[in-house]
């Protein structure tokens, strides 16, 4: 069955500094998306990337980057030099063909603080 | 809007009572789904709609909870007979298409507190 594991519950850091919310994941399928969504204190789930399975190459968006690793069944995302604005939760997510029609199964989120 | 529109915002009702949940998914988006989340976790997917027609309602807890996409745009979540158990966070999103691995965008959500 699909899983997602997302071990890290609260996080807690200070303005400018890097931080890695860590995604692992659990699929008997060969082709699967993953996801990361951000859900900031109004409530809506703002999506934040899309990888396909067949893609490992990291990913970087402004001071987003993404490392996706199939060995370790692993998505990690890296916010570089962190702002106020980065503080919400922070979703990972599954798309696989057991899960079919694009549902997706979610991990528990990340609480992530950014103090001034 | 540009966005998945949800209404209400927030609602609260007394146990036992019938509840309305109205989703506006983005202009063009084929695909809707529902989920809803609890305090401190992800959102659990409840129903799919390809068009008008219910393609997957797995999630879907119990016959009390029941979904409708009548002219395959706006969709309506009802539950009938609420608990205290229903209080979540209901979440809509649609995609474009509703395709394995498809981006799916969310509303902001309707936070149903039953007392």
């Amino acid at each position: 069955a699909q899983k997602v594991t997302q071990a890290q519950t609260e996080i807690s850091v200070v303005e400018k500094e890097d931080v890695t919310l860590d995604c692992v994941y659990e699929t008997r399928d060969t082709t699967y998306y993953l996801f990361w969504y951000k859900q900031p204190p109004s409530g809506e789930l703002v999506f934040l990337i899309r990888r396909n399975s067949f893609d490992e190459q990291n990913e970087i968006s402004g001071r987003y980057s993404w490392n996706f690793q199939k060995s370790t069944s692993s998505f990690n995302f890296t916010i570089t030099a962190s702002q106020v604005v980065d503080s919400a939760v922070y979703f990972c997510a599954l798309s696989d063909l057991t899960g079919a029609n694009s549902k997706l199964t979610f991990g528990k989120g990340i609480t992530l603080s950014v103090r001034p | 809007g540009a966005g998945v529109s949800q209404t209400p915002s927030n609602k609260v009702t007394e146990k036992g009572k019938y509840v309305e949940l109205r989703c506006d998914p983005i202009s063009g988006h084929t695909a809707l789904y529902w989920y809803r989340q609890s305090l401190g976790q992800g959102p659990e997917f409840l129903i799919y709609f390809q068009g008008t027609g219910a393609a997957d309602d797995s999630g879907l807890p119990n016959d009390r909870f029941f979904a409708v996409r009548p002219e395959g745009s706006v969709s309506t979540l009802k539950i009938q007979r609420t608990e205290r158990g229903d209080s979540a966070v209901y979440l809509c999103a649609s995609s474009l298409s509703g395709g394995y691995g498809n981006t799916i965008y969310f509303g902001e959500g309707s936070w149903l507190t039953v007392v």
